[in-house]
């Protein structure tokens, strides 16, 4: 069935640090994957997408890593800053199946100054 | 330019009663979606709406829920006889053609059932 989950629900990291936001995922049919942020208050914020063709994708201080074989997401966010602290999700869409993304339960990252 | 709203912000109902929660996407998206957000948790896809055709509605929780896009733009999410188990954020989000277009979220509305 689909599901996305992650494996850490909390991280923190201090000011500077890299920080790396895992995510599993389970439908090997799944073809596109996005990493969203959402603020407190707010609605979720695209981040960074990454196809299944790729194993690596990378935007302003984040790369996303995908790895088929264990069916497996990270996020990783260089020179975390206290901006960054937040909750992240990772989602999905499988291939051939309904327009909609799964999406995971997040994990929130927590930058300490 | 303007991104997507949703009105109203916040919500607050008694338990049987219906609700409207509005949506505005972003002019020009074609594509539109409802989630549902409990506290703590990821989102909860529920409906999308995608130009002319039939949306798809694999999401709604139950037959208390529907929704409805006038116009290929405003879209409306009802929810009647409203339940405690209702109360939740729902997020409205548009994109240009589809879901591996990128999606961009309005502020959400919280919804409380008393």
């Amino acid at each position: 069935g689909e599901s996305v989950g992650l494996h850490l629900p909390t991280l923190s990291v201090q000011e500077g640090d890299n920080s790396i936001i895992n995510c599993a995922y389970s439908n090997s049919a799944s073809d596109y994957f996005i990493w969203y942020k959402q603020e407190s208050g707010k609605g979720p914020q695209f981040i960074i997408d990454i196809r299944s063709n790729m194993d690596k994708r990378q935007g302003q201080r984040v790369t996303v890593l995908l790895n088929k074989t264990v069916k497996h997401l990270s996020l990783q966010i260089a020179a975390t800053q206290p901006g960054d602290s937040a909750v992240y999700f990772c989602a999905e869409k499988n291939k051939g199946g309904s327009e909609k993304l799964v999406f995971g339960k997040g994990t929130k990252l927590t930058v300490n100054p | 330019g303007a991104g997507v709203s949703q009105s109203p912000s916040n919500k607050v109902t008694e338990k049987g009663k219906d609700v409207e929660l509005r949506c505005d996407p972003i002019s020009g998206h074609t594509a539109l979606y409802w989630y549902r957000q409990s506290l703590g948790q990821g989102l909860e896809f529920l409906i999308y709406f995608q130009g002319n055709s039939a949306p798809d509605k694999s999401g709604l929780p139950s037959d208390r829920f529907s929704a409805e896009r006038t116009g290929g733009s405003v879209s409306t999410l009802t929810i009647q006889r409203t339940q405690q188990e209702d109360s939740a954020v729902y997020l409205c989000a548009s994109s240009l053609t589809g879901v591996t277009d990128t999606q961009y979220f309005g502020p959400g509305t919280r919804l409380t059932v008393l």
